[in-house]
């Protein structure tokens, strides 16, 4: 069966703080994708990134960066020097190659005050 | 344009009564979903379609019929309205033969009184 875990909840920071978002995942599939999706106040879903499971480089995009490790069946999200912009949900998401759907996390919400 | 789009985006109504949710996407994509995101922000799957064939159903009351009238277009119809059925509906689209990348709407939310 295929999970996704986010165990952070809810998480506070103050602008310039850097912040990481946990998730843990369980497939039985050897080739398999994780995505990060953000869910700002307005409500529409925004693609962060999509990493295979035969990539394990972290990835960094301006302030955003990810760290996949196999071996921890993790893919962990990190934001440098949060702003206010960045409060949202945010999800992980898995898919695997045969299916279709993504199963998503249970998000964690980030609050970034000034 | 919008890649994927839904109508209505706020919906009220009573229990007991029938609506429907449009979604189209000008992508060229050839699986369709839908996805309900509850109170508590959780998304989950409900159905997905390929070539306007079902093929993801899981298990959600048959008071919900996706129709998809060609791969462009997959619409969700709701009977018998319950209050547990507020929640907001995302559609999204994606390429069947890609690595799951979905694009979403913006979300129809759905409030029974």
């Amino acid at each position: 069966a295929q999970k996704v875990t986010q165990a952070q909840t809810e998480i506070s920071v103050v602008e310039k703080e850097d912040v990481t978002l946990d998730c843990v995942y369980e497939t039985r599939d050897t080739t398999y994708y994780l995505f990060w999706y953000k869910q700002p106040p307005s409500g529409e879903l925004v693609f962060l990134i999509r990493r295979n499971s035969f990539d394990e480089q972290n990835e960094i995009s301006g302030r955003y960066s990810w760290n996949f490790q196999k071996s921890t069946s993790s893919f962990n999200f990190t934001i440098t020097a949060s702003q206010v912009v960045d409060s949202a949900v945010y999800f992980c998401a898995l898919k695997n190659q045969a299916g279709t759907a993504l199963i998503f996390g249970k998000g964690t919400t980030l609050s970034v005050s000034s | 344009d919008t890649a994927v789009s839904q109508t209505p985006k706020y919906l009220v109504t009573q229990m007991g009564n029938d609506k429907s949710i449009k979604c189209e996407q000008n992508l060229g994509h050839d699986t369709m979903y839908w996805y309900k995101q509850d109170s508590k922000k959780f998304l989950k799957i409900m159905f997905s379609y390929n070539n306007k064939e079902l093929i993801i159903n899981e298990t959600v009351p048959n008071r919900f019929s996706p129709k998809s009238p060609d791969k462009a277009h997959l619409n969700l119809h709701i009977n018998s309205l319950e209050l547990g059925d507020s929640a907001v509906y995302f559609c999204a689209s994606s390429r069947i033969q890609g690595t799951g990348e979905l694009f979403f709407g913006e979300g129809s939310r759905l409030t029974v009184l």
